[in-house]
């Protein structure tokens, strides 16, 4: 079957600009997640989204990201008013149940911020 | 905060040798150890897991080791080969605050041929 799919995989953006991007993960994982990952660095979470319950934003940087995820499938990363620090590859990962250290990740999305 | 972190940046190892990737971790309530393999340009890969009621873990040419006296986790690969090139990370769940992984910097592995 298609693992996680991530759109677009690459985006250029000017200081200021909002961008969306887009993770379609594996069919019946229940839990979605988004991380941020700079040049060199390790994985940085953002945020969690489980089944119906509450998403865990905790590791949203500012207020200007957000995220969604419609039907319990489909998940929208957004930032708004894009700044040069946001220059990273944001990864969406998926799992098929909860309380499991096995993720699919897909193969992110490469912002820059110019 | 508490975090994860690896002592080695980088590891270069013989093809056919054994690799030993190490990880010191903090938050002592963290119950739940996972490894990953990140080849270049791609999203991570899950190796193996181990939760904290276990001190080793064997895999297809794997090994996970746990410490839980000095915080310790770390990676063993038998008889390594030029495709186990590439970065490593340790990742820690604290699995009574959630599913939420806290990685590691990561550990870059080159086999020399």
């Amino acid at each position: 079957g298609a693992g996680v799919s991530q759109s677009p995989s690459n985006k250029v953006t000017e200081k200021g600009k909002d961008v969306e991007l887009r993770c379609d993960p594996i069919s019946g994982h229940t839990a979605l997640y988004w991380y941020r990952q700079s040049l060199g660095q390790g994985l940085e979470f953002l945020i969690y989204f489980q089944g119906n319950s509450a998403p865990d934003k905790s590791g949203l940087p500012s207020d200007r990201f957000s995220a969604e995820r419609t039907g319990g499938s489909v998940s929208t990363l957004t930032i708004q008013r894009t700044q040069q620090e946001d220059s990273a590859v944001y990864l969406c990962a998926s799992s098929r149940r909860v309380n499991t250290g096995e993720l699919f990740f897909g193969e992110g999305s490469r912002l820059t911020v110019l | 905060g508490e975090s994860v972190g690896l002592h080695l940046p980088t590891l270069s190892v013989q093809e056919g040798d054994n690799s030993i990737i190490n990880c010191a971790y903090s938050n002592s309530a963290s119950d739940y150890f996972i490894w990953y393999k990140q080849e270049s340009g791609k999203g991570p890969q899950f190796i193996i897991d181990i939760r904290s009621n276990m001190d080793k873990r064997q895999g297809q040419r794997v090994t996970v080791l746990l410490n839980k006296t000095v915080k310790h986790l770390s990676l063993q690969i038998a008889a390594t080969q030029p495709g186990d090139s590439a970065v490593y990370f340790c990742a820690e769940i604290f699995t009574g605050g959630g599913n939420k992984l806290t990685f590691g910097t990561g550990t870059q592995l080159k086999v020399e041929l």
